[in-house]
Order: C-alpha cells, then structure tokens, then sequence
C-alpha cells in the first residue's frame, strides 16, 4: 500500500539559509499534518491542512510557512534557519472522516 | 489543554518477557488514543488506536492496549516481547478540531530488549 512520503530524506544547511521540504501524502488522503521532533523529544505539532485549507496551527515559528497544493501534496517552508532548527521534521497524512494519522519516514534536517 | 504522560523513560526487560508500557492522559473529553513505535532514524508506525467501544484495543506485532476512563490510562503490553520490539514507544492522544485532528504526544519510553 503506498504511504506518506517525504522529500528529501536529509538536508544539511547553514544558518540564515532557506530549506522547503515536501509531503506526498497517501492518496485520497485530504489532510497534511506537519511535526517537528527535536533529538530526543516527542514530535511536537506544527500545522495541518484540509482541503487545501489551513485546519490548525501549532508551535511553528513565523520564519516557517506551509501550504497545501491542488494535489494535495504539502510543503513546509523554512527560511532563517537557526541552529535550533535541526530536527526531524514528520509528515502525517489522514482521511478526515477516519481521524488515524500515517506518518512518512521524515525529513531530518542539519543546520550547521 | 490535553497531555499525555509517559512516567517511565527506559525500560529493559528480557526478551520473552511481558511488557506493560504505562499511558496516562489528560483530556477534558473521551479522547482518542493512539500507541506509535518508531524505530532509530524511522518513522512513527501506528501500533493501535482507540475511538470508542471496547475498551481493549488489539494491534499489530502482538500488542495490546486498554482503556481504563477510571484512571486516564491507556497502557500498552504484549504477553512476550521480541528482540525486534526495541524501539521508543509514543502514545499519543488526539484532540478533534472541526473535523481536524492534531496529535499530542508522550515524551516517549525507549525499550531495550536483552537477551
């Protein structure tokens, strides 16, 4: 069965650098949920889309925006990167009516 | 605002052995409970989930979890654990936003298994 995928699987950048990283969510999945897990913490939720629609927000700081294209495809984009900023970064994609999350293998990215 | 509890860090138990993963939330309404596992540099897998009804949830690999309302808990076992088992261990709990469910999550238990 096909899953949730992210793209890419590591990035490393440097501080002050821009980074935009995509999900691919399950298809007729029409909801995105972006987490940022810090090493060693618990993911921490970020935002969600439905139907292209911002849904939610979470502890997401100003320097990153999200969108949900047509497709329904999603990326995060995060500009002023921070050394704080190195994480890896989930993606969850649900059916609205069935409230169950599926989770991609994640994005770690490095600020050096 | 709800919150999940996970009170131990690391557990380390035989393989063969039982498990119980302990899960304590905090949710002003009937929550919707999940058990993810993630496996070093992996992703979440879904374990189990519970929405209503019975209030013992089976999932994959052999777990098991049940929902005590009466003690906010939703602890995870298997009867006997797999060397394959050693992961960190996430339970979640999920609060439902106009249709839109955002997930909260424990700190997490990491679990060793020995020989």
């Amino acid at each position: 069965a096909a899953g949730v995928i992210q793209s890419p699987r590591h990035l490393i950048k440097e501080k002050r650098e821009t980074a935009t990283l995509k999900c691919y969510p399950i298809p007729r999945h029409d909801t995105v949920y972006w987490y940022q897990q810090g090493p060693g913490q618990d993911p921490q939720f970020l935002i969600s889309f439905y139907e292209k629609m911002q849904s939610d927000k979470g502890s997401i700081p100003d320097r990153f925006s999200a969108q949900q294209f047509s497709d329904y495809h999603s990326e995060l984009n995060m500009s002023s990167l921070e050394l704080g900023d190195s994480a890896l970064y989930f993606c969850a994609s649900s059916l609205n009516s069935k409230n169950i999350q599926y989770f991609g293998a994640g994005t770690r990215l490095s600020v050096l | 605002a709800q919150s999940v509890t996970q009170p131990d860090i690391h557990i380390t138990v035989s393989e063969g052995a039982s498990l119980e993963l302990r899960c304590n939330y905090s949710y002003g309404a009937t929550p919707y409970l999940f058990w993810y596992v993630q496996s070093p540099g992996q992703g979440l897998q879904l374990l189990l989930k519970y929405f209503s009804g019975d209030t013992l949830v089976q999932g994959i690999k052999g777990f098991e979890a049940e929902f005590k309302r009466s003690q906010s808990s939703f602890n995870l076992r298997k009867p006997s654990v797999h060397w394959s088992d050693a992961a960190e261990y996430f339970c979640a709990v999920g609060y439902i936003n106009f249709g839109n469910e955002k997930l909260t999550f424990g700190t997490g238990t990491r679990l060793t298994i020995i020989p």
